[in-house]
């Protein structure tokens, strides 16, 4: 069965500096690949997929992910955090066929001033 | 934009009392699902509907709970019993067919079982 591993459950960022959250899949057959953000009080919000086009993934909000298949990693990665990037993110994925999102336990961004 | 809703956004229930949650979808969306979030944990998937037939329930699922969706519209989750340990955040999501499109979120219902 698919499983997601996200490295790290808390990281903190200095604001203008890179911003890189881990995420790894189980699976030896590629799945659909998806980050969401989380803001409190709030669900779950698409930023990107990986959904086999491109390996380099661009999302919103100036967030990008690169699928690497050697690696079995899709790493969300943005150049510059600003302080509105503070939020929970999860890494999920889907097998093709009908089954439903796995997600990885979350990575919650601090944004330090 | 009516995105997905969820009600009530908030329960409180003493151990053993019956709770049912709602969940309106986006309209033209035929997927619905349910998941439930614990504190420092990802959403993990309980159930999901295709129109009208549940097509999947997870093994968490047990079988205090059971989740409705007449008509292919709105679905709703009921918990018989609840025992403390289903404290968490219910979350609703809908999607159109494919594995691959976007599943849209709905806020939660945040269930407390004292």
């Amino acid at each position: 069965a698919q499983s997601v591993t996200q490295l790290g459950s808390h990281v903190s960022v200095s604001e203008g500096a890179l911003v890189l959250l881990r995420c790894n899949y189980s699976s030896s057959v590629p799945p659909y690949l998806f980050w969401y953000v989380q803001y409190p009080n709030q669900g779950l919000q698409l930023l990107l997929k990986y959904t086999s086009a491109a390996t380099l993934v661009k999302g919103i909000n100036g967030f990008e992910a690169e699928f690497k298949k050697s690696e079995t990693s899709f790493h969300l990665t943005k150049p510059s955090a600003h302080m509105s990037d503070a939020a929970e993110y999860f890494c999920a994925a889907v097998d093709s066929g009908n089954t439903p999102l796995v997600f990885g336990k979350g990575t919650r961004l601090s944004v330090i001033a | 934009d009516t995105g997905v809703s969820q009600n009530p956004r908030h329960k409180i229930t003493k151990r053993g009392q019956n709770v049912t949650f709602r969940c309106d979808p986006i309209s033209e969306h035929n997927r619905l699902y349910w998941y439930r979030q614990t504190l420092g944990q990802g959403p993990e998937f309980l159930t999901y509907f295709q129109n009208e037939a549940q097509l999947e329930k997870s093994r968490l699922l047990s079988d205090r709970f059971s989740a409705e969706r007449p008509k292919g519209s709105f679905s709703t989750l009921e918990i018989q019993r609840t025992e403390q340990g289903d404290s968490a955040m219910y979350l609703c999501a809908s999607s159109l067919q494919g594995v691959w499109d976007e599943q849209f979120f709905g806020p939660g219902t945040r269930l407390t079982v004292l």
